[in-house]
């Protein structure tokens, strides 16, 4: 049973547009989702994260939102940079503890 | 931020033998770490949680006496690949829990078996 589930999985982007990625899960016991972004034999960097009491948080270039009722949050890159193309997955803590489960991965390229 | 190592980042066995895969956090503590496994286009799977002073447990169908985990102490976990075979290749990587419920990743390690 999937719970965290990234269905594109590509997308690409000029440099300079937005970079939109998306994520639904279907466990409503989630209350805290983690995005991070991997480039090819590298582990997982951290990116941002958001509770479920929040509806949006930004850092810098980077803005998730969050929207409880339909079980979907969305990361937001603007603007888009050649840097940024990569692998980034959506996490959520599974059970108690920090278990994550994360979802199949988006592949991210930015044209320049 | 946080930072997580792991060595070595590339092995080749053989058929076989054993191999041990260390992973360090370098500036923090962790009393928990976790081992992951990738297959080339796939999620990461988390295969084991490694508690330190106490025994890892094994998420389903992964095989503890195949993989041994031991977390000696609050910076280090290592996993040994016991008995290697070809289908054991494959991206293996770390991580540490920092706070909340943030992990930190090792940079992974490839191994081969041949």
């Amino acid at each position: 049973d999937q719970q965290v589930k990234q269905n594109s999985p590509s997308l690409s982007v000029q440099e300079g547009r937005i970079s939109i990625l998306n994520c639904d899960y279907t466990n409503s016991m989630f209350d805290y989702f983690l995005w991070y972004k991997k480039y090819p034999a590298e582990g997982p960097t951290f990116l941002i994260s958001i509770s479920s009491i929040k509806d949006k948080n930004e850092d810098g270039r980077f803005t998730v939102f969050l929207n409880k009722s339909a079980k979907h949050l969305s990361l937001h890159i603007v603007p888009s940079q050649p840097g940024d193309s990569a692998v980034y997955f959506c996490a959520a803590p599974r059970e108690y503890g920090n278990k994550l489960v994360f979802g199949a991965g988006t592949i991210l390229r930015v044209k320049s | 931020g946080a930072v997580v190592s792991q060595h070595p980042s590339w092995v080749i066995c053989k058929s076989g033998t054993s191999v041990k895969i260390e992973c360090r956090s370098l500036d923090f503590q962790a009393t928990t770490m976790f081992w992951y496994r990738q297959f080339p286009k796939q999620s990461l799977m988390l295969m084991a949680t490694s508690n330190e002073g106490s025994k890892a447990t094994y998420e389903q169908g992964v095989e503890k006496d195949k993989f041994l985990i031991n977390h000696a102490s609050l910076t280090l976990s290592t996993l040994t690949v016991t008995s290697a075979h070809p289908e054991d290749s494959s991206f293996y990587i770390c991580s540490a829990a920092f706070r909340d419920y943030e992990q930190y990743f090792g940079p992974g390690t490839r191994l081969t078996v041949t």
